[in-house]
């Protein structure tokens, strides 16, 4: 069955990076695209980006380019999200998520929550 | 960016009763791309509609989706138990994929 296995929380004070992976298993990790998503506390989805694990290739929203780096291994079916620069605003629960070509994210990770403070 | 705005921001109903939800896009969504997804809390969401009208494997067909161009809409048949969460549209024909605010359900 297909599984999104996420790592552990993290805490990070203001100005440092953070790297979340997500590990597939149960399709072929190269053949469909993978999103990052995060959601702060008490408000909705924020989409981050996407990364093609096949190429390599990535798509940042704009809000967070610069900032965000997302990376794949295909030898272990890995994608990552790395964030610079955090502030508390980045606090936040963080989700690699899917997508099914065209028909919406069908399976997520279960989540990292990431909490910045001093 | 297309903005998505949802409404109610809650719905209070009693189990049985229909709930019907509604995703405002501030720009035609292109290809009716536009998703509804579940979240409880301390989960993450759950595919429920792609495509505007097509249920994602193993909804239950009390979820039913319609519209197109920048007017969309959730209807929960009878409500379950287990339908008290809160609810979100995305559309992802465009960069940004964006997500609405959500729209909670609660007992009434």
């Amino acid at each position: 069955q297909v599984q999104l296995v996420q790592s552990g929380a993290e805490v990070k004070k203001p100005g440092a990076s953070v790297k979340v992976s997500c590990k597939a298993s149960g399709y072929k990790f190269t053949a469909y695209y993978m999103h990052w998503v995060r959601q702060a506390p008490g408000q909705g989805p924020e989409w981050m980006g996407w990364l093609n694990p096949d190429s390599g290739g990535t798509n940042y929203a704009q809000e967070f380019q610069g900032r965000v780096t997302m990376t794949g291994d295909t030898s272990i079916s890995t994608a990552y999200m790395e964030l610079t620069s955090l502030t508390s605003d980045d606090t936040a629960t963080y989700y690699c998520a899917r997508d099914l070509g065209l028909r919406g994210f069908d399976y997520w990770g279960q989540g990292t929550l990431v909490t910045v403070s001093s | 960016e297309i903005v998505l705005t949802q409404s109610p921001g809650t719905l209070s109903l009693s189990p049985g009763e229909r709930a019907t939800l509604s995703c405002r896009a501030s720009q035609s969504v292109s290809n009716s791309y536009l998703a509804w997804y579940q979240q409880k809390p301390g989960q993450a969401p759950r595919l429920l509609i792609y495509g505007a009208s097509s249920r994602a494997t193993g909804i239950p067909d009390r979820f039913s989706g319609s519209g197109s161009g920048t007017d969309f809409t959730l209807t929960i048949g009878r409500l379950e138990p287990e339908d008290f969460a809160v609810y979100y549209c995305q559309q992802y024909g465009t960069s940004p994929r964006t997500f609405g605010q959500g729209t909670k359900v609660e007992i009434k």
